[in-house]
């Protein structure tokens, strides 16, 4: 079965350092992954995705995200956290097989400090 | 270009009662997929409609349902609703076969069961 695995909970750092939301996935074969960002009583909304090619893509807001096959990770990243990108972070893979069936993590909530 | 729109915003039901929940996808969308998200589950996924026809179901009980309308709009009903149907519901429109990006997703339909 598909699953998405975001260990950590809350993520805190300071603004101006970098940040990482760490994710792993377990699916068979390879999947589309994506992560998504969800403010507070909104929806989500799509940050970056993989599908094939280079394994550092990049996305919307200056976040970027690292494909390791071999580790099965995704984990998201920026250089320099703002204030502004406290929100909730969800990873999701899709299969390639067909269908939009999209599997997310359980969501990790970064805390940019001032 | 108008987004994911999805109504009611909220609502307010009591045990046993049904209700039915609206989505209008982005304009030449074709796929429409609903998401049940609440603190304790994360986002799970509920069910996926294409061209009319559900393609992907996920694990909830029968009394989840859902349809797609030929104009791409879609409706999910819950009926006998209990109290953990309280969640935010999602509605995410994609293009459909062969698209390999994200999901666009509407704000949500806050469901509160008393």
């Amino acid at each position: 079965a598909q699953s998405v695995a975001q260990p950590e909970d809350q993520v805190n750092v300071a603004e101006g350092n970098p940040l990482t939301v760490k994710c792993t996935y377990s699916v068979s074969g390879n999947p589309y992954l994506f992560w998504y960002v969800q403010y507070p009583n909104r929806g989500l909304q799509f940050l970056l995705k993989y599908i094939t090619g280079d394994n550092l893509v990049k996305g919307s807001y200056g976040f970027e995200a690292e494909f390791n096959k071999s580790q099965t990770s995704f984990h998201l990243k920026k250089p320099s956290a703002l204030v502004s990108d406290s929100a909730l972070y969800f990873c999701a893979v899709r299969d390639r097989g067909g269908g939009f069936k999209t599997i997310f993590g359980a969501g990790t909530r970064l805390f940019v400090k001032a | 270009k108008a987004g994911v729109t999805q109504t009611p915003r909220y609502l307010i039901k009591t045990r046993g009662q049904q209700v039915t929940l609206s989505c209008s996808p982005i304009s030449g969308h074709r796929s429409v997929s609903w998401y049940q998200q609440t603190p304790g589950q994360g986002l799970q996924f509920l069910f996926e409609y294409f061209s009319e026809t559900q393609r992907n179901k996920g694990n909830f009980p029968g009394r989840f349902s859902g349809r797609q309308f030929s104009n791409s709009r879609s409706e999910m009903n819950v009926s006998t609703l209990e109290l953990g149907d309280s969640a935010l519901y999602l509605c995410a429109s994609s293009l459909g076969e062969g698209f390999t990006g994200e999901l666009f997703f509407g704000e949500g339909s806050r469901l509160t069961v008393l």
